[in-house]
């Protein structure tokens, strides 16, 4: 157990389905990220967030927003997604913005019919 | 473009022998760190090495970092089944005062018994 836990652990939904992932870290850590995992490509960073405030937004299209109510919480939410958006989406903190160790939630593998 | 690129991007040994994966990267760096993934999971961090350090040692996991090349190497010894999963590598980079990792695609390990 890495102290990051991401909700739910699967999901399939349509392309017209709205749904939210949820991230929670129990770390005290005060920067977050929400990383995509395909297959055969890098994991690319999305959004990063740093006590609270988006300090990164890795050009992500809409259908995609997250939200940081707090440091130990992170929600990605979904829209109206295409079957490219399937992959694992792996939340991650970090102490804070600055290069440091990142603890990696589980994942979410995401399946878009 | 992408900045650790892991060689080779697969490896397959016997249980008992030396793992060595590689890592290039293009652009200057504060440290490098290496990660591990089991299938479908998240991220373990493994160790971080700084960029005014050479060498670092932790179990049996010995990471090199050749500052002038651009390169980084892990060397896993007396591998064990349990060590099968994927391994990547993460370079920092600043934006500012704002830090990201970018990783590469990782190489997969297969250790048979």
């Amino acid at each position: 157990e890495t102290g990051v836990t991401q909700t739910p652990r699967h999901l399939v939904m349509g392309m017209t389905n709205k749904k939210s992932l949820k991230c929670e870290q129990h770390l005290g850590h005060n920067a977050m990220y929400w990383y995509k995992q395909s297959a055969k490509k890098p994991l690319e960073l999305m959004f990063v967030y740093n006590f609270k405030e988006q300090t990164e937004n890795n050009s992500v299209p809409s259908r995609f927003s997250p939200e940081c109510p707090n440091s130990s919480h992170l929600f990605l939410h979904l829209h109206t997604l295409q079957p490219e958006d399937s992959a694992l989406y792996l939340c991650a903190s970090s102490h804070t913005q600055r290069g440091e160790t990142q603890y990696f939630g589980p994942g979410t593998r995401l399946l878009v019919l | 473009s992408q900045q650790g690129e892991e060689d080779p991007q697969a490896l397959s040994i016997q249980e008992g022998e030396n793992a060595t994966m590689n890592c290039s990267y293009k652009t200057s760096i504060n440290n490098l760190q290496w990660y591990r993934q089991n299938s479908g999971r998240g991220l373990v961090h493994l160790i971080l090495i700084r960029s005014n350090e050479r060498e670092k040692h932790s179990g049996r996991l010995r990471v090199t970092l050749d500052t002038s090349k651009k390169s980084s190497s892990l060397l896993i010894t007396a591998s064990r089944a349990a060590d099968t999963a994927s391994y990547f590598c993460a370079t920092d980079s600043s934006g500012g005062s704002n830090y990201k990792l970018t990783f590469g695609k990782g190489t997969l390990l297969t250790v048979n018994p």
